[in-house]
């Protein structure tokens, strides 16, 4: 069965810091890769995602993820983070062959950033 | 933002009780999802359906049943509530499932006593 695992569950960074959250899923077919963000007291919003192409995909807000075929890995960056990107950060697989969409997402990790 | 809602936002209820949890869309999409959020476990498919009267199971279906009557409606029913099954519930649409995005409701927060 597929699987998706992020190593971070809480990170604290300050203001201006670089952030890379890491993401690995377990599939060895073809994948679409997402990245969603929840604000607190929101819901799911997309940030970026993946389906073939460019490797390094640019998302919202400033935030990008490079897919690493090799490492079966997704990792999120954002070269200096701001208080408002404060949220919980989920990274979701999908397979890429079929038609139903079914997500399986990673446990998700907490970033708080300090003013 | 996608218009979807869900219905109700927050629901107490007691062990044994029938709940029935609302998601309702305006965007016409074809595909239709349940999830669950829970601490430590992100999100877990609960049941989804690819179209009118069509569904199928998720990771997490076991104490749950889903309808879809309209394209618009799909409503997930705990049968027989349990305290385990306190939890948010999300529903999410898409338009053709595989490689398209997921847009998410605003969540159902439901408490099982």
């Amino acid at each position: 069965a597929q699987s998706v695992s992020q190593h971070n569950h809480h990170v604290i960074l300050s203001e201006a810091a670089s952030l890379e959250l890491g993401c690995n899923y377990s599939y060895g077919g073809t994948v679409n890769l997402f990245w969603y963000v929840q604000y607190p007291g929101q819901h799911l919003q997309l940030l970026l995602k993946y389906f073939s192409g460019d490797p390094l995909v640019k998302g919202i807000k400033g935030f990008e993820a490079e897919f690493i075929k090799s490492k079966f890995s997704f990792n999120l960056r954002k070269p200096s983070v701001q208080w408002s990107d404060t949220a919980e950060y989920f990274c979701a697989v999908t397979s890429g062959s079929g038609n139903t969409g079914k997500l399986i997402f990673g446990q998700g990790t907490t970033l708080q950033v300090k003013p | 933002d996608a218009g979807i809602t869900q219905s109700p936002r927050h629901k107490v209820t007691e062990t044994g009780t029938p709940v029935t949890l609302r998601c309702h869309q305006t965007e016409n999409h074809r595909y239709m999802y349940w999830y669950r959020q829970d601490p430590g476990h992100g999100l877990r498919l609960i049941h989804y359906s690819y179209g009118v009267k069509d569904t199928d199971k998720g990771e997490v279906s076991d104490g749950y049943s889903v309808s879809r009557s309209k394209t618009e409606d799909f409503l997930l029913t705990l049968e027989s509530a349990t305290s385990s099954q306190t939890s948010v519930y999300f529903c999410a649409i898409s338009e053709s499932g595989a490689g398209n995005e997921q847009f998410f409701g605003p969540g159902t927060r439901l408490t099982v006593l």
